[in-house]
């Protein structure tokens, strides 16, 4: 139990272009969802955080409307990166928790999407 | 100030050693968890000591936290080739928002067959 599925594993876009992400819980309900982002043999830095139904909380120094996150429902949130940049060049990954809030350290992750802008 | 910081920062051993992994933090956690991550994929939980725990095992792994030393290790006895991997220790703050997992810069280890 306690899968989490991303799509794409794998995009390539052009720079200027905008990229969307599906993380899915699929099966279970994701009271909150999470996006992280990790650069080559470095750790996983926290992006922002969702509940359904709600806006997106992010971390200091994430730009809200670079990165857009849409949880709109329970199973599903969407990260956007909108006018891609090489630098935006990453492995994303997301995860989700059946639990609210203040107890959602236990979060189950997705495999990840490497994204490769030119 | 970064949360969880792993040592070694790499390890090479043969299949059949045991490989430990250590972990350090610094502010108060309610839990600590290790995680493993192969190489371009996502990460898959092992295992989470709460901080009113001082040892754990599952399987072939054994965890330890010291709160005095704000520390913990992660044993894998018996190493096999698909240990390989890295290893990420992750923290959850007391207080506050205690949902966000701080992940250190992990352990890349090397389990030669």
């Amino acid at each position: 139990g306690a899968v989490v599925s991303q799509h794409p594993s794998r995009v390539i876009c052009k720079s200027g272009t905008s990229v969307k992400i599906e993380c899915r819980s699929l099966d279970f309900q994701a009271t909150t969802m999470f996006w992280y982002r990790q650069f080559p043999k470095q750790s996983l830095m926290l992006m922002a955080t969702s509940n359904e139904g709600s806006k997106a909380t992010y971390e200091q120094g994430v730009e809200k409307d670079k990165f857009l996150i849409n949880h709109a429902s329970l199973t599903l949130s969407t990260l956007t990166v909108t006018s891609a940049h090489p630098e935006d060049s990453s492995f994303y990954i997301c995860s989700a928790s059946p639990l609210p809030g203040q107890t959602a350290y236990e979060q189950y992750f997705g495999p990840g999407t490497r994204l490769t802008v030119t | 100030s970064q949360q969880g910081e792993e040592d070694p920062q790499a390890l090479s051993i043969q299949e059949g050693e045991n490989a430990t992994m250590n972990c350090s933090y610094k502010t108060s956690i309610n839990n600590l968890q290790w995680y493993r991550q192969n190489s371009g994929r996502g990460l898959v939980h092992l295992i989470l000591i709460r901080s009113n725990e001082r040892e754990k095992h599952s399987g072939r792994l054994r965890v330890t936290l010291d709160t005095s030393k704000k520390s913990s290790s992660l044993l894998i006895t018996a190493s096999r080739a698909a240990d390989t991997a890295s290893y990420f220790c992750a923290t959850d703050a007391s207080g506050g928002s205690n949902y966000k997992l701080t992940f250190g810069k992990g352990t890349l280890l090397t389990v030669n067959p």
